[in-house]
């Protein structure tokens, strides 16, 4: 069974561009989380979906956006973006359980976003 | 708030000693999930363990342990007679139960390396 993979492996941008990434959750799970590991630092929460819909987003600004589709896989998008904005973006899924989270998360590899 | 401090940036050990990783969450919830993830440098987290926050039985699994201490709230990783295939970053992660609206937090992982 195919785990959650993610696409592109890597992109470069450079400032102000607007960079996308995908994410499709392993089948059957529902809910698709979004977390940033920037060099050196640890995992920093981002987004969560769930059946579609957005449940929760970290302390990111807006330009960071995503959605979900019907599949259950995701898109994230980053617009204008910024030298900082560098770093890993793994996707996660888990199966969704309604109203509690008490999920094992299963991880992509990550997309490695550049940003000149 | 909900918080994961891992205070262990880096640690190196020589091959076969044992070493704790260290984990101290806040949380208002009582209701919430622990959990450990490890990073091998290919990049891609794997779950080592879940706890629920009514269950502070230690869990032993081979040659790792984990000691979930609710009055300090710790939760504690011990790898015992460390193997160089250890090596790895550690990150221990906390997930609130009360509502449809939490999310997975992770710490900022401890950097472990097990030297032959």
């Amino acid at each position: 069974e195919a785990g959650v993979t993610q696409s592109p492996t890597h992109l470069i941008k450079t400032r102000g561009q607007q960079a996308t990434l995908r994410c499709s959750p392993i089948s059957g799970h529902t809910s698709v989380y979004w977390y940033q590991q920037a060099l050196g630092l640890g995992l920093q929460f981002l987004l969560w979906y769930d059946e579609g819909e957005e449940r929760n987003r970290g302390n990111f600004p807006p330009r960071f956006s995503g959605r979900q589709f019907p599949n259950y896989s995701s898109e994230l998008n980053v617009n204008a973006l910024e030298l900082e904005d560098s770093a890993l973006y793994l996707c996660a899924s888990s199966l969704g359980s309604g109203s509690t989270n008490t999920g094992e998360l299963f991880f992509g590899e990550g997309s490695r976003l550049t940003v000149l | 708030a909900q918080k994961v401090t891992q205070a262990q940036t880096e640690i190196s050990v020589v091959e076969k000693e044992d070493v704790t990783l260290d984990c101290v969450y806040e949380t208002r919830d009582t209701t919430y999930y622990l959990f450990w993830y490890k990073q091998p440098p290919s990049g891609e987290l794997v779950f080592l363990i879940r706890r629920n926050s009514f269950d502070e039985q230690n869990e032993i699994s081979g040659r790792y342990s984990w000691n979930f201490q609710k009055s300090t709230s710790s939760f504690n990783f011990t790898i015992t007679a460390s193997q160089v295939v250890d090596s790895a970053v550690y990150f221990c992660a906390l997930s609130e139960a009360r509502s449809s609206a939490s999310k997975i937090i992770f710490g900022s992982g401890t950097r472990l390396s097990i030297r032959p």
